[in-house]
C-alpha cells in the first residue's frame, strides 16, 4: 500500500534562518506531488506541485521553493524565512491519471520567531 | 473563475444530533467532487468523493454527501454525530484540466455532550 510521510513535525525556527521540509511517498512511481500551506484560521492554498523529478510549478510568488530531486521525494525550503511563513504545511501525492484524489501526509508545523 | 464555497465558517451540533455541512461550486461542466475531514494537527483524510453515477454517495465514518447538479451542491450529512467528529471538513472541486483542486475554505465541526 502506498504511504506518505513528511519531517519534521514540529520546526521552531528564527527569522531569516533557512527552511527544508521533505517529504516521501512510498508504494507508488511517478506520483504527482504537492506542497500546501494552511496558516491559522485559512483554508489550503497550493504553494507548488510537481509532475516528475525536477519538474516544478509554483502557483503562489514568495521566498519558498520546492525541489524534486527523486521520484517518490519533494523538498520545500526556503534561505530565510519570514514570520508570515509560519504555517501548518501538507505534502499530498496523488497517482497520474487519476481523478484528483489527493493523499495527504501529516503535517508540518511551522513557527517562524 | 471557478470557485468553491463553504458558507458556514463553524457549526455547533449536539452529540447524537444529525448534521449537514454545505458546500457550492461554481464550474461549466460536471465536476469531480471530495470531502476531506481534518482533525486538529493532522493531515487530510478523504471521507468521500463524487465523480459520475448516483448523486448519493457513501463515505467512511457514517458520512454520506449528495450532488445537486441544480443547486450546483454538494453537501455532507450525517444522521448521528459522535464527539469524534469534531474536526474540521473541507469540500474540494478538481479541474478536469489539469485536477488540480479548488478547495472551500473549511467548516470547523464543533460538538456539544
Amino acid at each position: 500500500s502506498q504511504t506518505i510521510h513528511q519531517w519534521p513535525a514540529t520546526l521552531v525556527q528564527p527569522v531569516g534562518s533557512p527552511l527544508s521540509l521533505e517529504c516521501t511517498v512510498e508504494g507508488t512511481s511517478n506520483p504527482n506531488l504537492y506542497w500546501y500551506r494552511q496558516a491559522a484560521g485559512r483554508g489550503l492554498q497550493l504553494l507548488f506541485y510537481s509532475v516528475g523529478i525536477g519538474q516544478i510549478s509554483s502557483e503562489v510568488p514568495q521566498n519558498l521553493s520546492a525541489s524534486r530531486p527523486q521520484d517518490r521525494q519533494f523538498i520545500l525550503s526556503s534561505k530565510k524565512l519570514l514570520l508570515s511563513d509560519s504555517g501548518f504545511y501538507l505534502c499530498a501525492w496523488r497517482s497520474t491519471g487519476d481523478t484528483g484524489e489527493l493523499f495527504f501526509g501529516e503535517g508540518s508545523r511551522l513557527t517562524v520567531l | 473563475a471557478q470557485s468553491v464555497t463553504q458558507p458556514d465558517i463553524h457549526i455547533t451540533v449536539s452529540e447524537g444530533a444529525s448534521l449537514e455541512l454545505r458546500c457550492n461550486y461554481s464550474y461549466g461542466a460536471t465536476p469531480y467532487l471530495f470531502w476531506y475531514v481534518q482533525s486538529p494537527g493532522q493531515g487530510l483524510q478523504l471521507l468521500l468523493k463524487y465523480f459520475s453515477g448516483d448523486t448519493l454517495v457513501q463515505g467512511i465514518k457514517g458520512f454520506e454527501a449528495e450532488f445537486k447538479r441544480s443547486q450546483s451542491s454538494f453537501n455532507l450529512r450525517k444522521p448521528s454525530v459522535h464527539w469524534s467528529d469534531a474536526a474540521e471538513y473541507f469540500c474540494a472541486v478538481v479541474l478536469d484540466s489539469n485536477y488540480q483542486l479548488i478547495w472551500g475554505a473549511g467548516t470547523k465541526l464543533i460538538i456539544k455532550p
